[in-house]
């Protein structure tokens, strides 16, 4: 069964302090993963897609990593601003056009 | 470029009566996804729409049904609705090819039934 697994579910950072959020997969087959971002009564905003093993993006402190199990936002420095939940999804390349997200986590950053 | 816009932005239904939630997906976009997010199950994938085709669907009762219109906005009706239907509601749109599934979710409908 496609599934998505994030940790940790919270994640509590002083400014400034760098640090990663893991998302785990198994899917039959990857098409794409994503990594969202989500304030409080808000949609996911969009933050990155990644395609196969080895691939890396980067948007000013965020960088995604991926493997063949797993993908990384390693948050280097981070502001109170950034403090939201972050969403990762996998779409599988089987089951027709459907995404599946993980639990989230949710992430504080003190001042 | 506008966005993925829902409406209404907040609902308040009583047991027993049907919604509709509305979107209008982004220009070009021709793929649309509803979601349903609750604190306790995360987001949750309801339907998704291609080209007024339903492609895929996820494991929630038959209360639960969408449609596409020509112009790619899609409409989703709750009939009979239960207090658990109390929701975030939310639509995504996506070019829906093979290859670029870049999904954007628009601000959500919230919908609170008593």
């Amino acid at each position: 069964e496609d599934q998505v697994t994030q940790s940790p579910e919270a994640l509590r950072l002083q400014e400034g302090e760098s640090s990663s959020l893991n998302c785990s997969y198994t899917v039959s087959g990857l098409r794409g993963l994503f990594w969202y971002r989500q304030d409080p009564g808000k949609g996911p905003e969009f933050l990155f897609t990644l395609y196969s093993a080895g691939e890396e993006k980067e948007k000013e402190r965020l960088k995604a990593t991926l493997t063949k199990k797993e993908s990384f936002l390693h948050i280097t420095a981070p502001k109170p601003e950034d403090s939201a939940t972050y969403l990762c999804a996998v779409a599988p390349n089987t089951g027709g056009f459907k995404t599946i997200f993980g639990a989230g986590t949710r992430l504080f950053v003190k001042a | 470029k506008a966005g993925v816009t829902q409406t209404p932005r907040y609902l308040i239904k009583t047991r027993g009566q049907q919604v509709t939630l509305s979107c209008s997906p982004i220009s070009g976009h021709r793929s649309v996804s509803w979601y349903q997010q609750t604190p306790g199950q995360g987001l949750q994938f309801l339907f998704e729409y291609f080209s007024e085709t339903q492609r895929n669907k996820g494991n929630f009762p038959g209360r639960f049904s969408g449609r596409q219109f020509s112009n790619s906005r899609s409409e989703m009706n709750v009939s009979t609705l239960e207090l658990g239907d109390s929701a975030l509601y939310l639509c995504a749109s996506s070019l829906g090819s093979q290859k670029n599934t870049e999904a954007f979710f628009g601000q959500g409908t919230r919908l609170t039934v008593v």
